[in-house]
């Protein structure tokens, strides 16, 4: 997907665990952003980053925090795993703002049991 | 912030059929995009329309930006076009992408 990858794919972890999911890019983009995606919800961002160290909550992001020591890689933490979020949850990039549109990547399925 | 709303929220269609999927929104855009979810949860960029008109293929898409809707539309469908297409746009105050609900299709043979 132009150069983004998320990992790990899929995972379940127990609640209140810490969990670590990972953007990684190669296109030298400035924004890094994570969504996840709820039935009914579409797709809701929780953090965005626009420079390296440099980053801001999106609407949902209780719970979550981020870090940009690289500007190829984007990281989310839960820092407890909590059951609501158990979902999908997608990386994008875009270059400058106003951007010329946003990638994303395929997507990491976590679920909290 | 920006609102985002996406209609009809269901479409079922017979296979040959045209389309069409509505996206207003309720502020000025620097960007709207157009997305395909595929049933593997892909999300596959189809155009980057923040105004005028754009054809790929049987897909073309249409942005009035002065009255803030965009159309997207799907001629002579097939069942590969199933799944969900979401439209989001960013906002002219903030560098983000804001994404409707979308439109679930189901294109059957």
């Amino acid at each position: 997907d132009a150069g983004i990858t998320q990992s790990p794919r899929h995972k379940v972890t127990e609640t209140g665990t810490p969990v670590t999911l990972r953007c990684h890019q190669t296109e030298n983009h400035r924004y890094m952003y994570w969504y996840r995606q709820d039935p009914g919800h579409g797709l809701r961002l929780i953090h965005y980053s626009y420079g390296v160290k440099d980053t801001d909550k999106g609407e949902v992001s209780d719970g979550y925090s981020v870090s940009r020591s690289k500007t190829e890689d984007f990281l989310l933490t839960l820092e407890s795993a909590t059951s609501s979020q158990t979902s999908v949850y997608f990386c994008a990039i875009s270059e400058g703002f106003p951007s010329l549109g946003y990638t994303f990547g395929s997507g990491t399925r976590l679920t909290v049991v | 912030g920006i609102q985002v709303e996406q209609s009809p929220p269901d479409l079922i269609l017979q296979e040959g059929a045209n389309s069409t999927l509505r996206c207003n929104f309720s502020d000025s855009v620097n960007n709207l995009q157009w997305f395909h979810q595929n049933p593997w949860g892909q999300l596959i960029n189809l155009f980057y329309i923040p105004s005028g008109t754009k054809q790929n293929g049987r897909l073309s898409a249409t942005t009035v930006a002065t009255e803030r809707y965009s159309l997207l539309y799907i001629s002579s469908s097939q069942t590969t076009d199933s799944g969900v297409y979401f439209c989001a746009v960013e906002g002219t105050s903030g560098s983000r992408l804001t994404f409707g609900e979308g439109t679930q299709l189901t294109v059957n043979p």
